[in-house]
């Protein structure tokens, strides 16, 4: 498998409850970015990783949410406290990287986390 | 605020007609855009993009329109075919930040 992988696939959990979610993104890519898809709604930018480093971390609905990535492979998303609008699917992607700009016509995205909060 | 908007969320074509989705935008510093496919329980993968410096780009059965003044773009597919069946998001490059900001997507159902 090459591809960008996500676990776990579904997760449901209960309100106030802390999840963590990962992705594993394509061996050599260095741009890694996590999105989130609310039901109705499009695509939501939550952070983006060069390396190790997040530069853009504005898309982050609040302090509840973090993301760290180690080794410039391996992502977690935390979620503390967890709410029910938090309930979406979480989906990672990840590109070469060589600049932002270019690397959205070659993202490749995993299948996604859906998130249940009851 | 949606700045990026796919205001038809459902759209329905017969298998060799021409699919038409839309998509409308309120920045106009926006100067680049793409189109992904996403069929259920897989990510979307990205089809098809244009620079605002053009007002057309063609691949294959794929072509996207951008009509700056209106702030408009659209993809066609043409011929339709039974397995372009997905959810079609159009999204925008934020001129300063470098930050991808997509609509809510259009479901396309082909049908023979």
């Amino acid at each position: 498998g090459a591809g960008v992988s996500q676990s776990p696939s579904n997760k449901v959990t209960e309100k106030g409850k802390d999840v963590e979610l990962r992705c594993d993104p394509i061996s050599g890519h260095t741009a890694l970015y996590w999105y989130r898809q609310s039901l109705g709604q499009g695509l939501e930018f939550l952070i983006y990783f060069q390396g190790n480093s997040a530069p853009d971390k504005s898309g982050l609905p609040s302090d509840r949410f973090s993301a760290e990535r180690t080794g410039g492979s391996v992502s977690t998303l935390t979620i503390q406290r967890t709410q029910q609008e938090d309930s979406a699917v979480y989906l990672c992607a990840s590109s070469l990287g060589l600049s932002r700009r270019v690397s959205y016509n070659e993202q490749f995205f995993g299948p996604g986390t859906r998130l249940t909060v009851l | 605020d949606q700045q990026v908007k796919q205001n038809s969320p459902s759209l329905s074509v017969q298998e060799g007609r021409i699919s038409i989705l839309n998509c409308d935008y309120t920045n106009s510093m926006f100067d680049y855009f793409l189109w992904y496919k996403k069929y259920p329980a897989e990510g979307p993968t990205f089809l098809i993009s244009i620079s605002s410096i053009k007002d057309k780009n063609e691949d294959g059965r794929f072509t996207v329109f951008l009509n700056k003044s209106a702030k408009h773009l659209s993809l066609h597919i043409v011929p339709s075919q039974p397995g372009d069946s997905a959810v079609y998001f159009c999204a925008a490059i934020s001129p300063n930040t470098d930050k991808l900001i997509f609509g809510t997507g259009t479901r396309l159902q082909v049908f023979p």
